[in-house]
């Protein structure tokens, strides 16, 4: 069964920093794209950033550009984002999710349950 | 601020049908393909629709998705309590080089 699994998720002062991680299981990994969402307290989704399956190539919304960095390791089949310069626009839930094709440009069609992350001001 | 929008809202009565908008743009909807995701806050999303009309094994044929120039379409015939959710579009913005969603659609099965 192909699942992703979330953590790293937590409370964090307003200025920290904190890194998630995605675990992947029952597919080739280094095969598919992975990305980053997040969907904040009463507001929509949000698209965070993608990174191809050999990590060569990384894509990042404006809203986190230069503060978030995406990153995986293939050997141990596990997604990264590590999260710097944490404001309170920031509080949501993350979820990573795998392309169904490989590719970034395509849908993503397995997605985690989210860890919430909490940035206090 | 969303590049891609859609109606905040919209309604029906079971078995009755819903159709959510998604307008974007030529950096986005014209020259990628559309997907579709519902959610539940607290759950994983679901992919509904990809390649702007395509069907992910174990999503039922109540479901469907269009395109035409820089808008998309999701339609929801057979409304069920259980389609109650938020619905996104998404796709590839070529300008900014990022993906991108919908601002949602709220389904509400009255």
């Amino acid at each position: 069964e192909v699942q992703l699994l979330e953590s790293g998720g937590d409370f964090v002062q307003s200025g920290g920093s904190l890194r998630l991680s995605c675990a992947a299981s029952g597919f080739i990994f280094s095969t598919c794209a992975m990305s980053w969402v997040r969907r904040a307290p009463g507001k929509g989704l949000e698209w965070l950033s993608v990174i191809s399956g050999l990590g060569g190539a990384t894509y990042y919304a404006d809203s986190v550009k230069g503060r978030f960095t995406i990153s995986r390791d293939n050997s141990k089949n596990t997604l990264y984002l590590q999260m710097t310069s944490l404001t309170a626009e920031d509080t949501a839930v993350y979820h990573c999710a795998k392309t169904h094709r490989g590719s970034y440009l395509d849908a993503s069609d397995i997605w985690g349950q989210g860890t919430m992350v909490t940035v206090s001001s | 601020q969303s590049v891609l929008t859609q109606p905040p809202s919209v309604s029906a009565a079971p078995g009755q049908k819903v159709t959510i908008s998604c307008s974007g743009s030529s950096s986005n909807i014209a020259n990628n393909y559309v997907s579709w995701y519902q959610h539940l806050p607290g759950s994983a999303p679901k992919l509904l629709i990809y390649d702007n009309n395509k069907r992910p094994s174990g999503i039922p044929d109540r479901f469907s998705g269009s395109k035409s120039g820089t808008s998309a379409t999701l339609g929801i015939t057979g409304l069920q309590t259980g389609d109650e959710a938020d619905y996104y579009c998404g796709t590839w913005d070529s300008s900014l080089s990022a993906g991108v969603f919908g601002t949602g659609t709220q389904v509400t099965v009255l």
